[in-house]
């Protein structure tokens, strides 16, 4: 157990629609990271926050936000999906914002898949 | 761009052999390397890495060789072990970036050890 939760596990629904994924990082840490991993394709990093604010982005696609709350947990939005969103949504945490300085613990996942 | 590759989508070896899992990247600038191990329904868990400025690290039964020149690098595990069957991720970022120093995440190798 890497201490980082993400709900829900599985989410089901239609092309179109909009999702909400959260993440509690573990205690202690402050940054947060989302991942995509699609079938066939590698980790695609998304977005980092860092104690509330946005401190990197990757390959996020413009229907797609996130937040870092003041407790710390993460909401990753996704809205208008497609079918090619069904994936595996990892959220990682560490202690400081160095990126790839800082060990990141990644969490169970949400596997998302859009009809 | 797949900027971080492996060629090789299983790996099947016996209990007790060696396991080469392999891996090469194209971006120059890359300069710090990891392994990450993930288990079914898990996410992926830190394994070892490796800096730039290193051709070895070795952490137990698992040591990660570097070939900058020719931008490759592996992971050996001896023995190997039932307990390692597993899918094995290899990840590289440029540290320099700081803040920015995101990871790029291959697409896996899924290794199969035989008892």
């Amino acid at each position: 157990d890497s201490g980082v939760t993400q709900t829900p596990k599985h989410l089901i629904t239609a092309t179109g629609q909009r999702v909400t994924l959260r993440c509690s990082p573990r205690s202690g840490d402050l940054s947060v990271y989302w991942y995509q991993q699609s079938l066939d394709q590698g980790l695609q990093f998304l977005i980092q926050y860092y104690n509330g604010e946005e401190r990197a982005k990757g390959n996020i696609l413009e229907r797609f936000s996130a937040q870092q709350f003041p407790d710390l947990h993460s909401e990753l939005n996704l809205s208008s999906l497609e079918l090619g969103d069904s994936a595996l949504y990892f959220c990682a945490s560490s202690v400081g914002s160095g990126g790839a300085y800082n060990e990141q613990f990644f969490g169970p996942g949400t596997r998302l898949t859009v009809l | 761009d797949q900027q971080v590759k492996q060629n090789s989508p299983s790996l099947s070896v016996q209990e007790g052999r060696i396991s080469i899992l392999n891996c090469d990247y194209t971006n120059s600038m890359f300069d710090y390397f990891l392994w990450y191990k993930k288990y079914p329904a898990e996410g992926p868990t830190f394994l070892i890495s490796i800096s730039s400025i290193k051709d070895k690290n070795e952490d137990g039964r698992f040591t990660v060789f570097l070939n900058k020149s020719a931008k490759h690098l592996s992971l050996h595990i001896v023995p190997s072990q039932p307990g390692d069957s597993a899918v094995y991720f290899c990840a590289a970022s440029v540290l320099g970036t700081g803040a920015n120093s995101k990871l790029t995440f291959g697409k896996g190798i899924t290794l199969s050890v035989r008892p």
